[in-house]
This record gives structure tokens, sequence and C-alpha cells, in this order.
């Protein structure tokens, strides 16, 4: 079995502040862990991906994860917040299993930036 | 683009009704999978298709049914409609071999119940 949880269902920091949006996962197997992000009205994009190779990971517009087994957390980071980066993220869980290829989502955390 | 399409963009249709939701993937990619997302729920994955066969059930409802054809396009087939169906509906695929890394994303379907 697999799980996400997203600790904060809503983050608001000011433009040009770090951003820190927390999840925990669980898994029974090695897991490939991803952000994605919706914009208003939007599809689901990748940020960035976690597939067991370096645990530090960046991604698109500036973002950065980093893979902690100890913890089985995946935090998601940014230096400095944009306007343009408010939207809901979502932490993502994948088995390695056959059979179950399935993405289990977090309930999304929504960033708000203040001007 | 994530080269995943679905049509129709929005759906409006009446409790009781049966509508159809289509998805192409992407070039090559042979597993096409469904998720609901829905205010009460959230983001939740429905089944799998790989190469023509189904592969895995989510929390699909038994008035839901898919199918995923020859040319690799998939349709969602949602019955007997009720309001709690009103959801955003995307598919998504990947090659469906390992290593399993991320799923790409289509800009979803908006159905709407009334």
């Amino acid at each position: 079995a697999q799980s996400v949880t997203q600790l904060d269902s809503h983050v608001s920091v000011s433009e040009g502040t770090p951003v820190l949006l927390r999840c925990n996962y669980s898994s029974s197997y090695s897991p490939s862990l991803f952000w994605y992000v919706q914009h208003p009205n939007k599809g689901l994009q990748l940020l960035l991906k976690y597939t067991s190779a370096a645990t530090l990971v960046k991604g698109i517009n500036g973002f950065e994860a980093e893979f902690k087994k100890s913890e089985t957390s995946f935090h998601l980071t940014k230096p400095s917040a944009h306007m343009s980066d408010a939207a809901e993220y979502f932490c993502v869980v994948r088995s390695s299993n056959f059979g179950n290829e399935k993405l289990t989502f977090g309930t999304g955390t929504r960033l708000t930036i203040i001007p | 683009d994530s080269g995943v399409t679905q049509t129709p963009k929005h759906l409006i249709t009446a409790t009781g009704q049966r509508v159809t939701l289509r998805c192409s993937p992407r070039s090559g990619d042979l597993s096409v999978y469904w998720y609901q997302q829905s205010l009460d729920q959230g983001l939740q994955f429905l089944i799998h298709y790989y190469n023509g066969e189904e592969r895995a059930k989510g929390n699909i409802l038994e008035r839901f049914s898919a199918q995923q054809f020859p040319d690799l396009h998939s349709e969602l087939n949602l019955s007997s409609l009720e309001l709690g169906d009103s959801a955003l509906y995307f598919c998504a695929s990947d090659g469906g071999r390992p290593p399993y890394n991320e799923q790409f994303f289509g800009p979803g379907t908006r159905l709407t119940v009334l």
C-alpha cells in the first residue's frame, strides 16, 4: 500500500520569500515520488521527480525537493517565490510494483503569493 | 503540451444520462490511466489499461466503464449519471514498462451533471 500526506492545505508567502511545501509518504516498495502543479482551471504539470537517483532533485521554475528516506519525507522548496507560483501543488507517490503503477495523490497544498 | 489529448473539454448533461469521454495517449505510450478530481474526494485513480487490457482498478463505480482500443485510444463511459459525478476527469499515459516514472496528463474533461 502507498499513501501521501501533505501537511499543509494552504500556504501563504510573500513574493520574494522562500517557499516550503511539506510532504510525507508511505510505500511498501521502493517509491518514485513526484510533485505536480495545477494552475487554476488547468491540467497537471510535472514539477520534478525522484526515481532513486540523486536525493536532491531539481525541477522546473526553480523548485527543488529532497528525498529523505529516514524521515519518509519529500518536501518541496523554492528560494524566492514569484507571483506566477500561485497554484495547487500535489505530492504524488508511485510504487515500482507491477500491477500497481497508478499514482497516489496527496490532498494538495494551495500556495498563495502575497504581493 | 503533454501530447495527451482529451475530448470534449467540457460536458454538461442531466442526471440519468450517459456520456463518453475520450483520451488519446502520447505517441508510443501503451498505458492509459483515468483519474477523477472532485472537491470532496480529491484526485483519485479510476482504472488503468495497458495495450488494450485492463491492468488495475481503483475507486471506479459500477456505473462507470472503460476500454482501450487497438489504436490505443481509450474511452471512459459514465452512465446513470448523478449530481455527485460532476468532476474533472483526467487521463494520463506512459510507456507502461519499468522504470515507472512520471505519467503525462491530458488537459481534462470537465463534466457537469445538472
